[in-house]
């Protein structure tokens, strides 16, 4: 069965760097998200991308955050200049359909930490 | 505004057991409910889901019932295995199509 796959499992990073976490949605795929779970909080809608933009983000996806789509596969998270609150695991979710209308199909997820 | 919570884990239970995990939401208008189930090492993946009040959601002996007078949507299974350790996710879809996962509750099923 086709799955969502993100890179690396885990990220260790200084406070102030910028990283990348790298997802590979489902091929066939048309909506991608991202969310994050900081330890022992909710899982947390950050951003949701279709047709090349963005469609909806939430109230954490400040200007230090941006998505990417470069080449057709990949889907990408980048976070500018890390804080310490920035520590998280991190999921990309794609589905087929506007959600509801299909399932989410998540990665593993990355784990950040910003130390 | 909208929102889900859930019981507070971890909880452990033996072989065979009944299993209940509780979920309350609240929700501006009329929800779609979800469970989604995250075995150790892997992503979240769908368990099952209710669009509508009353409606019941089943998947691998498990189930869960949407309850508006309640707005509840608690997960059961009657016989839990050890395959079933995972930490599970309630979750709503609201009606401007985003998802609200409550915190997760890890679930120990012990031989």
């Amino acid at each position: 069965e086709p799955e969502v796959t993100q890179t690396p499992s885990h990220q260790v990073t200084q406070m102030g760097q910028e990283v990348i976490l790298r997802c590979v949605p489902i091929s066939n795929h048309l909506y991608f998200y991202w969310y994050r779970q900081i330890l022992g909080q909710k899982v947390e809608f950050l951003v949701s991308f279709y047709n090349n933009e963005i469609s909806e983000k939430s109230e954490i996806f400040d200007d230090q955050f941006s998505v990417e789509r470069p080449d057709g596969s990949n889907f990408t998270l980048k976070i500018r200049s890390t804080k310490l609150e920035d520590s998280a695991m991190y999921f990309c979710a794609s589905s087929g359909e506007s959600a509801g209308n299909s399932p989410l199909h998540f990665g593993n997820g990355t784990r950040l930490t910003v130390t | 505004g909208n929102s889900v919570t859930q019981m507070e884990g971890p909880v452990t239970l033996s072989e065979e057991a009944f299993l209940t995990i509780n979920c309350t939401y609240t929700a501006t208008g009329y929800p779609s409910l979800f469970w989604y189930v995250q075995y150790p090492g892997e992503g979240l993946q769908l368990l099952l889901k209710a669009t509508k009040a009353d409606d019941k959601g089943s998947n691998k002996g498990f189930e869960a019932t949407y309850r508006k007078e309640t707005t509840s949507f608690h997960l059961e299974k009657g016989s839990v295995q050890v395959s079933d350790s995972a930490v599970y996710f309630c979750a709503l879809l609201n009606t401007g199509n985003q998802f609200y996962f409550g915190t997760g509750t890890s679930l120990t099923v012990i031989p």
